[in-house]
């Protein structure tokens, strides 16, 4: 079964640290996300891609957080520098595309602790 | 704007009881309505959808959710929980550009 993929599952590092995060979406899938979810919350959008374009970057803090799509396949979020409020999970999930209706399917997220 | 409100940040059953889990949304458009449910240190798992079909819908492990516009809920239910189904479980609004709100989520512990 086809699956999103996201690595690493876990990272620890230090505050002014930069971090970078994968998502290798179902192949096939032209919309690509980027949630952050803090401890008790629900997953919050950072970004959406279609193929290779940002659709939607309004929530993502644009001043130290960057996403790319470079090949409208895999994707990459970094942050730098990190800060302690960043430590939350971050996940991936991708669509067939980017309608309302539309299923989203999720990775097993990037657990990122930052100390 | 939309929002989702979700009722409970704790709900604990007996194992073979009801389940009732409640959300009410809120939308400025007709809204495509989630639940999703996550396992400890996992992603999230689709468990059914409203897409303005019928308002009584089915979804995975024995889980369904009924939409009633009149009072803007979409809460889920089980007829008998298992253990298994101790998770989190989330619901979420999403409106016609696909951007998906959730809500702070519910943490369903089952007991023997």
């Amino acid at each position: 079964e086809a699956e999103v993929a996201q690595s690493p599952r876990y990272k620890i590092t230090e505050k002014s640290q930069a971090v970078a995060f994968w998502c290798d979406p179902i192949s096939g899938h032209a919309t690509l996300y980027w949630y952050r979810q803090i401890l008790g919350q629900g997953p919050e959008l950072l970004v959406q891609f279609q193929d290779e374009s940002v659709v939607d970057d309004s929530q993502l803090p644009k001043d130290r957080f960057s996403a790319e799509r470079l090949k409208g396949v895999d994707s990459t979020l970094k942050i730098q520098p990190a800060e302690l409020g960043d430590s939350a999970m971050y996940l991936c999930a991708s669509s067939l595309q980017g309608q309302g209706s539309v299923e989203q399917f999720f990775g097993p997220g990037t657990r990122l602790t930052v100390l | 704007a939309q929002s989702v409100t979700q009722l409970g940040s704790h709900v604990s059953v007996s194992e073979g009881a009801l389940v009732l889990l409640r959300c009410n949304y809120s939308s400025s458009v007709p809204p495509y309505l989630f639940w999703y449910v996550q396992y400890p240190n996992q992603g999230l798992q689709l468990l059914l959808k409203y897409t303005s079909a019928a308002t009584l819908v089915k979804g995975i492990n024995g889980f369904e959710a009924e939409f009633k516009k009149s009072e803007t809920s979409f809460h889920l239910t089980k007829p008998s929980a298992h253990m298994s189904d101790a998770a989190e479980y989330f619901c979420a609004v999403s409106d016609r550009g696909n951007k998906l709100t959730f809500g702070t989520g519910t943490q369903l512990k089952v007991e023997l």
